[in-house]
Order: structure tokens, then C-alpha cells, then sequence
């Protein structure tokens, strides 16, 4: 079935390190993916997206790229903050005749230190 | 604020009550699902709605969990006679109407639940 892998977590960064969280999907269709962040103690926010191959999704220095060879998408950034520190969640979804589906991945716990 | 609406934000209940749970979906957007949320893991999906209708349901325990969303008022997650395994965030998210989904879910704030 339809699902979403990411690399277990959590990771440890120190400010203005490197960051990669990796994800890669299965699916039967031909999904948009996702990433979600989600800041202590709040909801999941939209970080950013691709809808079709080889799009690029960017958001706040965030980048991530849908590779359909390798079924991945996966997350990067090239100087994190402390600001950064949260759970970030890999998500597909597919646009069905009656049920449009979205499946996220278990989410990956940063901490970045100054 | 259009965005998604919950309450309560926190909410205590003993063993054996009622807990219920709301959501205001963005304002046109007529899909909402609700997710779970344990202490140090992921979302787990429990129920997509469409107005008057369940869609989804296979994440929904069997028993003593229901969900609704009416034509008229908020989404509600209802959970009776609640145990203490029950304690957790729950989120609720929409999407917009079936031929305009961007796959992009919209979520509120969560309402955590806490059973004595």
C-alpha cells in the first residue's frame, strides 16, 4: 500500500550545521509530497512541496527536491538554527475520484544547539 | 482567523467520562480528518469526513470513539467512558472541496487531552 518512510530520529544538529532528513515513498498513483513542521506545543504547518517530478519545493532556506527514480524527497537545509529545532513530518497525498488520501510518514525530532 | 479552529485546547477528564472535542474547519473547506497524537510519537490518522458523511474511518479504535461533521456547526470527536491510554493530543485539518484538493492539509492547534 501507499506509504511514507523517514529517517529515525531524533537528530542533533549544532547551529549552522548542515541538515539532511531523509524520506522516500511508495505509492500507486502519482503523488504530491510534502513537508510539515511542527514547533513545540502547536499544529503542523505546511513547510513546503512538490506536485510532480523533479520539482524543487523551498521554504525558509528549506529545499527539497521530488525524485521519482528513487521514490525520495528529502530534506535539506545549509545552515540550521536554534530556531529550527521542531518535528518534521514527510507526507504524500493523491487525489482519488471519491477520497482523496494523504499519508505522512512518523516525523523526525530536530534539536539544534547554539 | 480563517484557519482552523479547536476546543478546548486542554481538557482533563476522569476515567469512565466523556470527552468532546471540536473543529472548525477553514471557512468553504469541507473535508476535515483527525489525527492522534501520542507523547513522543507520530500523527496516526484516525477518521476523514466529508459534510453528513465518513469517508474513512480505519484508524478509528471500534469502540467508545465517534466522530461527526454536520451540515450546519464544528466537527466533533467524541470519546466515551475515557482510560488513561486515551491521554493524548488530537488534531484536527481540512482541505478544500473534492476538484479543488491540493493535497495541502490545514491544521489547528490541537486539543490535548488529559485522563486521570
Amino acid at each position: 500500500g501507499d506509504s511514507v518512510t523517514q529517517m529515525e530520529g531524533p537528530v542533533t544538529l549544532s547551529e549552522e550545521a548542515f541538515l539532511t532528513i531523509n524520506c522516500t515513498y511508495t505509492a500507486t498513483g502519482y503523488p504530491s509530497l510534502f513537508w510539515y513542521v511542527q514547533y513545540p506545543g502547536e499544529g503542523l504547518q505546511l513547510l513546503l512541496k512538490a506536485t510532480k517530478a523533479d520539482d524543487k519545493g523551498s521554504n525558509k532556506g528549506f529545499e527539497a527536491t521530488y525524485r521519482k527514480e528513487t521514490t525520495s524527497f528529502h530534506l535539506e537545509k545549509g545552515s540550521v538554527q536554534v530556531s529550527d529545532s521542531a518535528v518534521y513530518f514527510c507526507a504524500l497525498s493523491l487525489v482519488g475520484t471519491s477520497y482523496d488520501k494523504v499519508i505522512f510518514g512518523p516525523g523526525t525530532s530536530l534539536s539544534v544547539i547554539p | 482567523n480563517a484557519g482552523v479552529m479547536q476546543n478546548p485546547r486542554h481538557l482533563v477528564r476522569r476515567r469512565g467520562q466523556e470527552a468532546r472535542l471540536r473543529c472548525s474547519p477553514v471557512k468553504g473547506h469541507s473535508h476535515v480528518y483527525w489525527y492522534r497524537q501520542l507523547p513522543e510519537e507520530g500523527l496516526k490518522f484516525m477518521v476523514y469526513l466529508q459534510k453528513e458523511n465518513i469517508i474513512d474511518e480505519s484508524g478509528m479504535p471500534k469502540e467508545r470513539f465517534s466522530a461527526e461533521f454536520p451540515k450546519e456547526g464544528p466537527s466533533i470527536l467524541r470519546i466515551q467512558q475515557v482510560v488513561r491510554g486515551d491521554s493524548a493530543a488530537y488534531f484536527c485539518a481540512s482541505s478544500g472541496t473534492s476538484g479543488t484538493f491540493t493535497g495541502e492539509l490545514f491544521f489547528g492547534e490541537g486539543s490535548r487531552l488529559t485522563v486521570l
